[in-house]
């Protein structure tokens, strides 16, 4: 089976611009969860989507949203970008949510 | 004070060695996680424990679920073991909450 694929690997974008990160899970997969890394902060949860619903939600601001599509892929969205949303996004994917998850290689963002 | 705490932050060993990296936590969970993050980000997920111990290869986890603590013990380590370990906890896989890391580097 193919593993989680993330898109794009690498991104720059400045303050203020939106920018769109996607993730397609492993085949028959339906959790996808999100987490941001950052050398000051770590990993930390963002959301968690199942079945096309958010199921879990960290302490992010509302500029984070995301969604997943009815093949299980998510995207996440980031509005107004800030200098301190530079980071390692991961996206992760399990069958129902509770058991292993598979990460993906990540997206490294930075905001200039 | 963090809710997933692990020790040591860093830890350098020659080839050989054992090592151990400890992880407290302070919240109700069901499910504990030891992740390994290779230069480069990628993650690999190792064991998922909500009791007792798994053993993979060189590789065993144990969890005290009483005493709020896990520990990951690697046998024999190889200069390739060198990563950030990461302790993650939560429900099952959900919402997960993680630990600083623990920097390991292990020379020939």
């Amino acid at each position: 089976k193919a593993g989680v694929t993330q898109t794009p690997r690498y991104l720059i974008k400045t303050r203020g611009q939106q920018v769109t990160l996607s993730c397609s899970p492993i085949s028959g997969h339906r959790s996808v969860s999100w987490y941001q890394q950052t050398p000051g902060q770590g990993l930390q949860f963002l959301f968690e989507y199942f079945s096309e619903t958010q199921r879990n939600k960290g302490n992010f601001p509302g500029r984070f949203s995301g969604r997943q599509f009815s093949n299980s892929r998510s995207e996440m969205n980031v509005s107004t970008l800030e200098l301190g949303d530079s980071a390692l996004y991961l996206c992760a994917s399990s069958s129902t949510g509770v058991e292993t998850q598979y990460f993906g290689p990540g997206t490294r963002l930075l905001v200039l | 004070k963090n809710e997933v705490e692990q020790s040591p932050q860093n830890l350098t060993a020659q080839e050989g060695e054992f090592i151990t990296i400890n992880c407290s936590y302070s919240v109700g969970i069901s499910a504990l996680h030891w992740l390994q993050q290779h230069p480069g980000g990628g993650i690999v997920s190792l064991f998922m424990l909500s009791s007792g111990k798994k053993k993979h290869g060189r590789l065993i986890a144990t969890i005290n679920i009483q005493e709020k603590h896990s520990s990951l013990h690697i046998t024999a380590s190889h200069p390739r073991d060198s990563a950030v370990y990461i302790c993650a906890v939560g429900k099952g896989a959900q919402k997960l909450v993680f630990g600083q890391g623990t920097r390991l580097t292990i020379n020939p």
